[in-house]
């Protein structure tokens, strides 16, 4: 079965530019984060969905960032326009409700 | 808001020897989950044990086992028989049970333990 599939595993991009990042989670698995990790940092939750419906989003800075979830499957995470302290790793997971997560390998996105 | 603390920021052991890692958290709920995660520096993170928290039992996962102290919010990951391959970041984790409404299995990290299996 496959994993927590993320796109791109990388992205530079210059400050104010846009930037989206896509994940696909298990199959059948109704939860997904999207998470922040600052280097040597643990993962902080910017948002939480249960199928399409964005559950938890309070931690997300929703002057420059958003995310959608078409279709309670696939999601889309999007910064526009970056800065520099975006720089990151974003990292998505999928679960069943009461779970463990599953994890991506991230997108490290470097701001310049 | 949960809290999740993990102390070591750093921790070594000797390969084949055992370590314990930190975790306590904070929650005035009953009804939830730990976990531990590993996080070699491919950035690949690895669930390495999970607990229920009705569950009295430590949970074991062949070398890896937790110490659950529920009365005092510690859970706790020993590591026996060290290998080199168990080199990486360690994260604790709790979820919220079912029955927390719109907070239901939110999931909250502590900062980590960077553990380094010396030869």
């Amino acid at each position: 079965e496959a994993g927590v599939v993320q796109s791109p595993r990388y992205k530079i991009i210059e400050k104010k530019q846009p930037v989206a990042f896509w994940c696909n989670p298990i199959s059948g698995h109704n939860t997904l984060y999207w998470y922040l990790q600052n280097l040597g940092q643990g993962p902080e939750l910017l948002i939480r969905y249960e199928n399409e419906e964005a559950v938890d989003d309070s931690q997300l800075p929703k002057d420059r960032f958003s995310a959608e979830r078409l279709k309670g499957v696939d999601s889309t995470l999007k910064i526009q326009p970056a800065e520099l302290g975006d720089s990151a790793v974003y990292l998505c997971a999928s679960s069943l409700q009461g779970g463990e997560a599953f994890f991506g390998q991230g997108t490290r996105l470097t701001v310049v | 808001a949960q809290t999740v603390t993990q102390s070591q920021p750093e921790m070594s052991v000797q390969e084949a020897e055992t370590v314990t890692l930190s975790c306590t958290y904070d929650t005035s709920e009953n009804n939830y989950y730990l976990f531990w995660y590993k996080q070699p520096p491919s950035r690949q993170m690895i669930l390495v044990i999970r607990q229920e928290a009705y569950k009295q039992q430590n949970a074991t996962e062949n070398r890896f086992s937790v110490n659950f102290q529920k009365a005092a919010k510690s859970f706790s990951l020993k590591i026996s028989d060290s290998q080199l391959g168990d080199t990486a970041m360690y994260f604790c984790a709790f979820m919220r049970g079912p029955y927390s409404g719109a907070g239901s299995y939110q999931l909250t990290f502590g900062k980590g333990t960077k553990l380094s299996v010396i030869p």
